[in-house]
């Protein structure tokens, strides 16, 4: 297993336009998280699965971004109608359910290189 | 309320010394975890320590430790020996565990430059 990918890395895209990235996380990990970065920021949380349920989603995120993770393995994440203010780097990131009972596990999150969007 | 605070924009540090980089947070779980990635001006994000709310002990990864003070609140992560490579954007998390729901809440970073 090579980590977590994401494609694609680069999208330069109109306002207005849809997009769509996609996560692939380790696949022993039943946890994947969706965050968003802006330069000199950190990583923003946007969403979270466990297997297939998306079990919380940022009140930030407006009702143009939807995410699934059908079957709990790959995720997508959609933007729809984008707006410049989109233009950030979409981090996927993956856990796994530790070995002890909670809260005793790490369970760190394993991220992927990131897709950045750029909406013109 | 924010949920991690780092208060330090950027910190330069000699090569060689140790630095230390502030990371308070704030919960009302009982049961939480805490982490410190590292993120190089090519944008991986590297986990480099962790620390459960649980834990005794302050946690220690090599040249990495985390000075866990609970009541605070307070988890910094001090750096031993710093060397060029350790320049990068550092990021404290909290990973809350509530109704079985888990939720990893980043700061907004420190910014290290180690001088030669």
């Amino acid at each position: 297993d090579t980590g977590v990918s994401q494609d694609p890395r680069h999208k330069i895209t109109k306002r207005g336009q849809n997009v769509t990235f996609r996560c692939d996380p380790i696949s022993e990990h039943n946890r994947l998280y969706w965050y968003r970065q802006t330069l000199g920021q950190g990583p923003e949380f946007l969403t979270y699965f466990q297997n297939e349920a998306q079990l919380e989603k940022s009140r930030l995120l407006s009702d143009r971004f939807s995410a699934e993770r059908p079957k709990g393995s790959f995720s997508t994440l959609e933007i729809q109608r984008t707006e410049q203010g989109d233009s950030a780097m979409y981090l996927c990131a993956s856990s796994a359910l530790g070995g002890g009972p909670e809260p005793f596990n790490t369970g760190e999150l394993f991220f992927g290189e990131g897709s950045r969007l750029t909406v013109l | 309320a924010q949920k991690i605070t780092q208060t330090q924009p950027g910190m330069f540090v000699q090569e060689k010394e140790a630095v230390t980089l502030d990371c308070t947070y704030d919960t009302s779980d009982p049961s939480y975890g805490l982490f410190w990635y590292k993120q190089p001006s090519s944008g991986e994000m590297i986990f480099l320590i962790y620390q459960g709310s649980y834990d005794q002990q302050n946690a220690t990864e090599g040249r990495y430790s985390l000075n866990f003070q609970k009541a605070r609140k307070s988890a910094n992560l001090v750096i031993s020996a710093s060397q060029l490579g350790d320049s990068a954007m550092y990021f404290c998390a909290m990973r809350e565990v509530s109704g079985g729901y888990q939720k990893v809440t980043f700061g907004i970073g420190t910014k290290l430059q180690v001088i030669p």
